[in-house]
């Protein structure tokens, strides 16, 4: 299967605890996205990159959030100190290049308790 | 600030017939807008796209119409199905290429 891959799926966490989630992207898309989803809103922007670099974060990225891209293949959304607030579905996505369709892994759950 | 509406929380039609899903935008810089379609606990699927440059795109079932001026975009389903019954997010991107997504249709379609 070469669709954008997430892991771990699941993730259960005591509130404080850091966790890391890792995405890769379909092979030779350039560009990364990060998402956060919670129950009834859509997907919202977190970050996302062109090859390794971070092009931009969005302010619901507090210091607490890390995504890397090194060498511009995989990338990890590493979460500190962990809030309930942060229990929610992260999705990675990748597209070849900007405008091009935009394809999204099948998402890693968060549970902070 | 939601640059971008889904008023429908869900809407429930007859197998065989059409599925119209709505969705606004408040953002003039949109210029390409998308519908994704999302079973639970996964990932959303690319189900169809349109540039501003068009008024409509088709893809077998699914058709999306784009009125630029109204700010206003819809997909339709036709036949619908029962495999069709899923959540279904409209999103919309500048030139930036990050995606704003609505908060999402249910769609339920009984036989």
């Amino acid at each position: 299967d070469t669709g954008v891959s997430q892991n771990p799926r699941h993730k259960i966490t005591k509130r404080g605890q850091n966790v890391t989630f890792r995405c890769d992207p379909i092979s030779e898309h350039n560009r990364l996205y990060w998402y956060r989803q919670t129950l009834g809103q859509g997907p919202e922007f977190l970050t996302y990159f062109q090859n390794e670099a971070q092009l931009e974060k969005s302010r619901l990225l507090s210091d607490r959030f890390s995504a890397e891209r090194p060498k511009g293949s995989f990338s990890t959304l590493e979460i500190q100190r962990t809030e309930q607030g942060d229990s929610a579905m992260y999705l990675c996505a990748s597209s070849f290049q900007g405008r091009d369709t935009i394809y999204f892994g099948e998402g890693s759950w968060l549970t902070v308790v | 600030d939601q640059q971008v509406k889904q008023n429908s929380p869900s809407l429930s039609v007859q197998e065989g017939r059409i599925s119209i899903l709505n969705c606004d935008y408040t953002n003039s810089m949109f210029d390409y807008f998308l519908w994704y379609k999302k079973y639970p606990a996964e990932g959303p699927t690319f189900l169809i796209s349109i540039s501003s440059i068009k008024d409509k795109n088709e893809d077998g079932r699914f058709t999306v119409f784009l009125n630029k001026s109204a700010k206003h975009l819809s997909l339709h389903i036709v036949p619908s199905q029962p495999g069709d019954s899923a959540v279904y997010f409209c999103a919309a991107s500048d030139n930036t290429d990050k995606l704003i997504f609505g908060t999402g249709t249910r769609l339920q379609v009984f036989p």
